[in-house]
């Protein structure tokens, strides 16, 4: 069964500074899609960036870009330039066309601090 | 477009009532799908449907069903509620694609309490 894992719960980043958020999955898929969703207080969830499994090139949305390490099984999301309105929580989730499934993370929550 | 929308925004019920949520989306998307959100523990899917008057079980079935009757419109359902469903439930959906899949867009939430 696939599993998607995001081990800190939570994170710091001062305003203006880089942060990465860790993800990791289990699949023996070779073909899906993964993304991260930010999920502000106001509770809607909003899609930050996506990454196709068959693609070899990073991601990349403005200030947010992933490490996609097909190999490891790694998805990290790295946000420069923090910003105040980053602070949220992230959900890094796992889609394989097969199974018509999404899998979610538990979440990191970001701080952002002025 | 309103996108992914939920009815109700918040609802309080005592043990053993029943209640439907509702979702809806304009977008012609052919998949939806109902999530729980409890603390520390992300999102886990109830149910899901990949077309009109299809469903099928999720993660966390037990305690509810759910009916696509119509595209733009799936049903979230408790017979008996159980303080254990208390939770933010989520509506999304997503286009289906040859060997591709669409984001999901989600609804903004239901918070359900279970007394």
């Amino acid at each position: 069964a696939q599993t998607v894992t995001q081990s800190q719960p939570e994170m710091s980043v001062q305003e203006a500074e880089t942060v990465t958020l860790s993800c990791t999955y289990d699949t023996s898929e070779s073909d899906y899609y993964l993304f991260w969703y930010k999920q502000p207080p106001s509770r809607q969830m909003i899609l930050v960036i996506r990454q196709e499994a068959y693609k070899q090139q990073n991601a990349t949305e403005n200030r947010f870009s992933v490490n996609f390490q097909k190999a490891a099984k790694s998805f990290s999301l790295k946000i420069s330039d923090s910003q105040l309105g980053d602070a949220a929580m992230y959900f890094c989730a796992y889609y394989n066309s097969g199974t018509y499934k999404y899998i979610f993370g538990t979440g990191t929550r970001l701080k952002v601090l002025a | 477009n309103a996108g992914v929308t939920q009815t109700p925004k918040f609802r309080v019920l005592k043990t053993g009532q029943s209640m439907t949520l509702l979702c809806a989306q304009d977008m012609n998307h052919e998949y939806m799908y109902w999530y729980r959100q409890d603390p520390g523990m992300g999102l886990r899917l109830i149910h899901y449907s990949v077309g009109e008057g299809t469903t099928a079980k999720g993660e966390v079935p037990d305690g509810y069903n759910v009916s696509r009757l119509k595209k733009q419109n799936f049903l979230l359902g408790l017979e008996s509620a159980a303080p254990s469903q208390t939770s933010v439930y989520f509506c999304a959906s997503s286009q289906r694609r040859a060997r591709s899949t669409d984001t999901q867009y989600f609804g903004p939430g239901t918070r359900l309490t279970v007394l």
